[in-house]
């Protein structure tokens, strides 16, 4: 089967740094991008972009452009998310989502609380 | 940003009743709209995908319908396990946006 487990909660200090993991297998994973969504308190879901699993080539929403990072760790078939000066608002939980052959997505990871207070 | 509004916000139904969400799109997207349900403590799960098509292990009670900007899932009758809260997405565009939700609760 196919599994995405990501790590685990964060608790942050405003403008300090966060990276959370998504552990994939069941699947080749360079095949299918990894995207990013974040959900905040009682919001809707907010993609975030994504990053290509074979190539390393990320995408990224304009709305956190320059301050998250994609990557990925092909022999460890995990992807990560880094996002910098943390804001309360980025208080959210964080999903890491397959993309299926169909351009949805297909399995998600089981979300990663990230909480952002002074 | 193609922005995605649902309505209702909310819909109070009994098991076996049959519940019809809608999903309005800002601009033209086609068919390229998915659906997904969300429970609470829980990661979104595909339900359709392409405006009709059901994801894989989906249960028939679940169709989904519409083209252009108006969509709409349909739950022929509702199950327990179906209260929940729906959000449908689209890949037409980036970034890919979200409506902002409809749920589904106990009558």
């Amino acid at each position: 089967q196919i599994h995405l487990v990501q790590s685990g909660p964060e608790v942050k200090r405003p403008g300090a740094s966060v990276k959370v993991s998504c552990k994939t297998s069941g699947y080749t994973f360079s095949r299918y991008a990894i995207h990013w969504v974040r959900q905040a308190p009682g919001q809707r879901l907010e993609w975030m972009g994504w990053v290509n699993a074979g190539r390393g080539d990320a995408k990224y929403s304009e709305k956190f452009q320059g301050r998250v990072t994609f990557t990925r760790d092909t022999s460890a078939t995990t992807a990560y998310m880094d996002l910098r000066s943390l804001k309360s608002e980025d208080t959210a939980v964080y999903y890491c989502a397959k993309l299926s052959d169909t351009l949805f997505f297909d399995y998600w990871g089981q979300g990663t609380l990230v909480a952002v207070s002074s | 940003e193609i922005v995605l509004t649902q309505s209702p916000a909310t819909l109070s139904l009994s098991p076996g009743d049959r519940a019809t969400l809608s999903c309005r799109a800002s601009q033209n997207i086609d068919t390229y709209l998915g659906w997904y349900q969300q429970k609470p403590g829980q990661a979104p799960r595909l339900l359709i995908y392409d405006a009709s098509n059901r994801a894989t292990g989906i249960p028939a009670r679940f169709s989904g319908g519409g083209s252009g900007t108006d969509f709409t899932l349909t739950i022929s009758s509702l199950e327990p396990e179906d209260f929940a809260i729906y959000y449908c997405q689209q890949r037409t565009d980036w970034p890919r946006t979200f409506g902002q939700g409809t749920k589904v609760e106990i009558k």
